[in-house]
């Protein structure tokens, strides 16, 4: 079946360096969303690429889609502390139901 | 709006104690999934509906059980707790579409089997 793989599984950065995570799928995706979650909340969704190359942005937070759309990146400029959480990229193949990756944990310190 | 509702928060069972949760949605959702959430494991699928009346397994569909006689309303039964359904259970609901749209998440059960 599909499998979506995040890395790295957790992050420790000083507030104001850059963080990435990235996401691999074994198949080609028609989409794939963005979700954080707050320690101790429920992931609340950010984003959805669907064409292949695409980039979005959300003020300090870019999003890539791979022209391939097999993979993704996230990558967060200047972190602050209100960046802590977990970041979980999920994709869609075709009509099917969206496969969760196992998160990236991000700390940031002051 | 209120969103996902889940309750209750949280919640204890014996090994062997069936319980639901409940989850229900003002959006007007038709796709409704469960989801459990374990350290390192990420979210995995339980069962998903794309509709009233239609259910379907996901990828850990074992000792759960659901149903979907209104759009609003998908709860999950456990038929007989065991230790290892120890997690923390979301519900989410997407509109329809022919493409995913992004899921609103509830707040999450926090379930203990002792």
């Amino acid at each position: 079946g599909q499998q979506v793989m995040q890395i790295p599984q957790y992050q420790h950065v000083q507030e104001g360096e850059d963080f990435t995570t990235y996401c691999n799928s074994s198949t080609t995706l028609s989409n794939i969303q963005w979700y954080k979650q707050r320690p101790g909340g429920h992931p609340v969704f950010l984003i959805q690429l669907v064409k292949s190359g695409e980039v979005k942005k959300q003020k300090r937070l870019t999003f890539q889609f791979g022209e391939a759309k097999k993979n993704s990146s996230l990558h967060i400029t200047a972190t602050q502390t209100t960046d802590v959480g977990t970041y979980f990229c999920a994709g869609q193949e075709g009509y099917s139901t969206l496969t969760f990756g196992k998160g990236t944990m991000l700390l940031v310190s002051p | 709006n209120a969103g996902v509702t889940q309750t209750p928060k949280f919640q204890v069972l014996k090994t062997g104690q069936s319980m639901t949760l409940q989850c229900a949605q003002d959006m007007n959702h038709e796709y409704m999934s469960w989801y459990r959430q374990d350290p390192g494991m990420g979210l995995r699928l339980i069962h998903y509906s794309v509709g009233a009346g239609i259910t379907d397994q996901g990828e850990v569909p074992n000792g759960y059980n659901v149903s979907r006689s209104t759009t609003e309303d998908f709860p999950l039964r456990l038929l007989s707790a065991a230790p290892s359904q120890t997690s923390v259970y979301f519900c989410a609901s997407s509109p329809p579409g022919t493409r995913i749209h992004g899921y609103t998440f509830g707040s999450g059960t926090r379930l203990t089997v002792v």
